[in-house]
């Protein structure tokens, strides 16, 4: 069985350009979720979709943003990058949400803003 | 805003012997626990999960002890080996939803 996979795995971009990351999860699973992870902030929840929907947002601006697809592989965009932006994105994946339903998380996308 | 957190950031322990990582969160609404191993250059890693009407489960040398009178999460591995080298996370998940809340993380070194 496939994890979750993540693309690209690194990615070097310059400031104020926007970036879509890739995630897609394991097969069967509906909900995804994206963290950030610095080292001066730990892992940070952005969002979380079920079956194409936005079902939580954490605490960061306007500029992150994210979508599902039916299939719900699961992409999330950063515009106009900021240094602070470095940071490895995680990708989690859950058959359905509530206690109880393990997350799987990918390896990550290494973004570098210069 | 909550917060779930840990005591140590560094442990180092000797090859064999027990760990005991410790993990304190502040949201007494919280109901289910989640302990994560991080590997360099790896997403985290499930290792075991605990819902707080219970106080202690236990996994393949880990055991996860819950205190809500205190607020106090621990993991302990038994016999830690080289492999258990990692950051280690303590979560909390919300009740509805998918939503983990982690702690800093404590880097666990094992000298062989």
């Amino acid at each position: 069985k496939a994890g979750v996979t993540q693309t690209p795995r690194y990615l070097i971009k310059t400031r104020g350009q926007q970036v879509t990351l890739s995630c897609s999860p394991i097969s069967g699973h509906r909900s995804v979720s994206w963290y950030q992870q610095t080292p001066g902030q730990g892992l940070q929840f952005l969002f979380e979709y079920f079956s194409e929907t936005q079902r939580n947002k954490g605490n960061f601006p306007g500029r992150f943003s994210g979508r599902q697809f039916s299939n719900s592989r699961s992409e999330m965009n950063v515009s106009t990058l900021e240094l602070g932006d470095s940071a490895l994105y995680l990708c989690a994946s859950s058959l359905n949400q509530g206690i109880g339903t393990e997350a799987f998380f990918g390896q990550g996308t290494r973004l570098t803003v210069v | 805003g909550e917060s779930v957190g840990l005591h140590l950031p560094t442990l180092s322990v000797q090859e064999g012997d027990n760990s005991i990582i410790n993990c304190a969160y502040s949201n007494s609404a919280s109901d289910y626990f989640i302990w994560y191993k991080q590997e360099s250059g790896k997403g985290p890693q499930f290792i075991i999960d605990i819902r707080s009407n219970m106080d202690k489960r236990q996994g393949q040398r880990v055991t996860v002890l819950l205190n809500k009178t205190v607020k106090h999460l621990s993991l302990q591995i038994a016999a830690t080996q080289p492999g258990d080298s990692a950051v280690y996370f303590c979560a909390e998940k919300e009740t509805s939803g998918s939503r983990l809340t982690f702690g800093e993380g404590t880097q666990l070194t094992v000298n062989p």
